[in-house]
């Protein structure tokens, strides 16, 4: 089973808007990592969060971490057509972190 | 992208065959992994590699080997494909695992069986 799930599968919106992105895990984890994938490409790292960082910042993107409640959010400020995409997080569980598990991901789909 | 490539980046082949993947880095990175990427199911890890010679098995190793002879080149073996190893593969790399600088994808390699 996955150890991350995202949720929303699907999302739309308008470009300007925000999109927030969620993903749950299940066991403790070292470190959760956000990947953005475009059709027909590999994966690329947006950003990292660790177990002790409560929130981050890079650019448009905010991310935050509830280790309470095992979940993290993704949120992109003012979206762009360029940001449609598929959105993946991955967790590094706690001890040896040597890999990542993968959540199913959410595809955004930002209309201009 | 930068660093890392794959071969080949698409092929079919038939049932029962042996297939080998190839995922080459110019980046020196100790670690490197294998994923299969199916729909509504994200990546799942295949095996991978925390040095030369030294490789574990991941989440659907069953049907894969691996081999990693020399830092740069991590190798997937399907020893006799089946229609379920259908799939787009994925190689990345990483300097220190999973703890602190992300992973770098190639871009994928295109598997059919029929």
């Amino acid at each position: 089973s996955q150890q991350g799930e995202e949720d929303p599968q699907a999302l739309s919106i308008q470009e300007g808007e925000n999109a927030t992105m969620n993903c749950s895990y299940k066991t403790s984890i070292n470190n959760l990592q956000w990947y953005r994938q475009n059709s027909g490409r590999g994966l690329v790292h947006l950003i990292l969060i660790r177990s002790n960082e409560r929130e981050k910042h890079s650019g448009r993107l905010r991310v935050t971490l509830d280790t309470s409640k095992k979940s993290s959010s993704l949120l992109i400020t003012a979206s762009r057509a360029a940001d449609t995409a598929s959105y993946f997080c991955a967790t590094a569980l706690s001890g040896s972190a040597r890999q990542l598990t993968f959540g199913s991901g959410t595809q955004l789909t930002v209309l201009p | 992208d930068a660093g890392i490539t794959q071969s080949p980046r698409h092929k079919v082949t038939e049932t029962g065959t042996p297939v080998t993947l190839r995922c080459h880095q110019t980046e020196n990175h100790r670690y490197m992994y294998w994923y299969r990427q199916d729909p509504g199911h994200g990546l799942r890890l295949i095996h991978y590699s925390y040095g030369v010679k030294d490789t574990d098995k991941g989440e659907v190793s069953d049907g894969y080997s691996v081999s990693r002879s020399k830092t740069e080149d991590f190798l997937l073996t399907l020893e006799s494909a089946t229609s379920s190893q259908t799939s787009v593969y994925f190689c990345a790399i990483s300097e220190d695992g999973a703890r602190g600088y992300g992973y770098t994808f190639g871009s994928g390699t295109r598997l059919t069986v029929v």
